[in-house]
C-alpha cells in the first residue's frame, strides 16, 4: 500500500465553483503533514501546512482527520490560477523526509 | 524573499558519465535535501544532510550517489556513474526549523542521460 495516496483526477471546475479532495496516508506515525502545489515542470511549492484543527488560508481550507488517517483539501472560489497538481505530504517527527502522494490535478476552465 | 537556486536548469549526458549538480540553500537553513521526480510520477526522497553528515536517505541513494557541502552556501549531488534510469528532474530544498517545518524547494534540474 502506498504511504500517501491521492486520487489523480483531473478535476475539472468551473471558474468560481469550489472543489474537495483527500488524500490518504497508512503510517499512522505520520506526523505533521502539507499542503503543496506544482506546476507543469516546475518545483513543489508550499500552499499549507495541515494543522489538527484545521485551518484556514484565504480561500482554501485544509482538514486532518487522524481517526481515518486522510487529509483534505478544499478550493473555494475557484480562480484559473488554480489550475495545478496538488501534493499531499506527510512527515515524520523521527525522520527528515518529506513523504509525496502521487498528486492530484486540477483544471479550473472559464 | 530568500529562495534556494540550482544549476544547471538542464544538464544533458551520456550514461556512464558523472554529473554534478548544485544547490544553494536559503541561508539560514541548516537542513538540506535533494528529492527526485522522473517524468509522470510523484517527488521522491533521496537523502537528508544536517550538521556536515548525511542524515537519512533511501533505497534509491545508492552508492553512485553521494553529496556535499563543500563551503558554506553550496550543497552538491554527485552521481558518479549515470545510468538511462537516472534521467528526472532534482530538487533541492532547504528547511530551518529544527522540528517538522516546512521544506523550500529550488527550481531543480533536469537531468537526461542518453
Amino acid at each position: 500500500r502506498k504511504e500517501v495516496e491521492q486520487d489523480p483526477g483531473p478535476f475539472n471546475v468551473p471558474e468560481g465553483a469550489t472543489v474537495a479532495f483527500n488524500c490518504t496516508y497508512s503510517n499512522s506515525a505520520s506526523q505533521s503533514f502539507f499542503w503543496y502545489r506544482q506546476d507543469c515542470r516546475k518545483e513543489p511549492k508550499l500552499l499549507m501546512s495541515v494543522y489538527s484543527s484545521g485551518n484556514e488560508d484565504g480561500r482554501f481550507t485544509a482538514q486532518l482527520n487522524r481517526a481515518s488517517q486522510y487529509i483534505s483539501l478544499l478550493i473555494r472560489d475557484s480562480k484559473l490560477s488554480d489550475s495545478a497538481t496538488y501534493l499531499c505530504v506527510a512527515h515524520k517527527a523521527a525522520g527528515n523526509k518529506l513523504t509525496f502522494g502521487g498528486g492530484t490535478r486540477v483544471l479550473v476552465k472559464p | 524573499e530568500p529562495e534556494v537556486t540550482q544549476t544547471p536548469s538542464h544538464q544533458v549526458t551520456q550514461m556512464g558519465q558523472e554529473v554534478i549538480l548544485r544547490c544553494v540553500p536559503i541561508s539560514n537553513h541548516l537542513y538540506f535535501y535533494w528529492y527526485r521526480q522522473i517524468l509522470g510520477q510523484k517527488v521522491e526522497f533521496l537523502v537528508s544532510f544536517y550538521n556536515n553528515e548525511i542524515s537519512e536517505k533511501s533505497e534509491i541513494f545508492d552508492d553512485q550517489f553521494s553529496v556535499e557541502r563543500p563551503d558554506g552556501s553550496n550543497f552538491t549531488l554527485k552521481i558518479r556513474s549515470t545510468k538511462l534510469e537516472d534521467s528526472a528532474m532534482y530538487f533541492c530544498a532547504s528547511r530551518g526549523q529544527p522540528i517538522a517545518g516546512e521544506q523550500f524547494f529550488g527550481p531543480g534540474t533536469r537531468l537526461t542521460v542518453l
